[in-house]
């Protein structure tokens, strides 16, 4: 099974930008990955961010942006506030529509 | 509005079996799969598979199959999770969620369900 690495821990200033990564151990991320990114605050259901790589929903915040960057999936965050403090994990999908979600990345803003 | 509500929280000792539920609504729920994931105490979320209601068609992580079963049952919109000997290492928040259209990954997710197992 394939393993989706991402960036255990980042911090972030309020109004700042910040990206977050998302690999792949078969190789590098494409959009036949399908890279979908969620959010979730303690104690809180996932929230889903970004679907297709760098599709939005109607709830997802104008400051969250997602790309392809240097053979990842990214999710950049531009003008960080204090609610986005929380933990976002990536999800690729691989043969047989399986997906496999990263470990996550706790975000600070501080 | 589209919703997918879980059976509530369970407490179960381990070896016994359970099936916990997640009903869909405010939407054709034959025409997106549903996804279940797992959260352990304190840590990440794991891909555990996927069900079509609309044919059963079911896809389970590597990590999960023989571990669990996912089925539906189409005619109550109600897709299941379940287990036939449980274990204390199966104590976690489970999570349905609705993929959407482009059948790559979630939009919409349940309120979860906790399950503890313990002696």
């Amino acid at each position: 099974q394939a393993v989706v690495t991402q960036e255990p821990s980042l911090t972030v200033s309020p109004g700042g930008t910040v990206t977050l990564t998302c690999g792949s151990s078969t190789g590098a991320v494409t959009s036949g990955h399908y890279p979908y990114w969620f959010q979730q605050k303690p104690g809180q259901t996932p929230r889903t961010l970004i679907y297709d790589t760098s599709n939005k929903h109607s709830w997802t915040p104008a400051r969250f942006s997602g790309s392809l960057l240097g053979g990842k999936a990214a999710l950049t965050l531009s003008g960080a506030q204090p609610e986005d403090e929380a933990e976002y994990y990536c999800l690729l999908s691989y043969s047989g529509a399986r997906g496999v979600f990263g470990g996550g990345t706790k975000l600070t803003v501080l | 509005e589209v919703q997918l509500v879980q059976s509530g929280a369970e407490v179960r000792k381990p070896g016994e079996s359970l099936k916990i539920s997640c009903k869909g609504s405010g939407y054709i729920f034959t025409s997106n799969w549903i996804g279940w994931v797992r959260q352990m105490p304190g840590k990440g979320l794991e891909w555990m598979g996927i069900i079509y209601p609309g044919d059963s068609d079911t896809r389970y992580s590597p990590s999960f199959q023989g571990q669990v079963t996912i089925s539906a049952d189409k005619s109550i919109s109600t897709a299941y999770l379940q287990w036939s000997s449980l274990k204390a290492s199966d104590t976690a928040m489970y999570y349905c969620a609705k993929y959407d259209t482009s059948g790559g990954g979630m939009d919409v997710w349940g309120q979860g369900t906790t399950v503890t197992v313990s002696s």
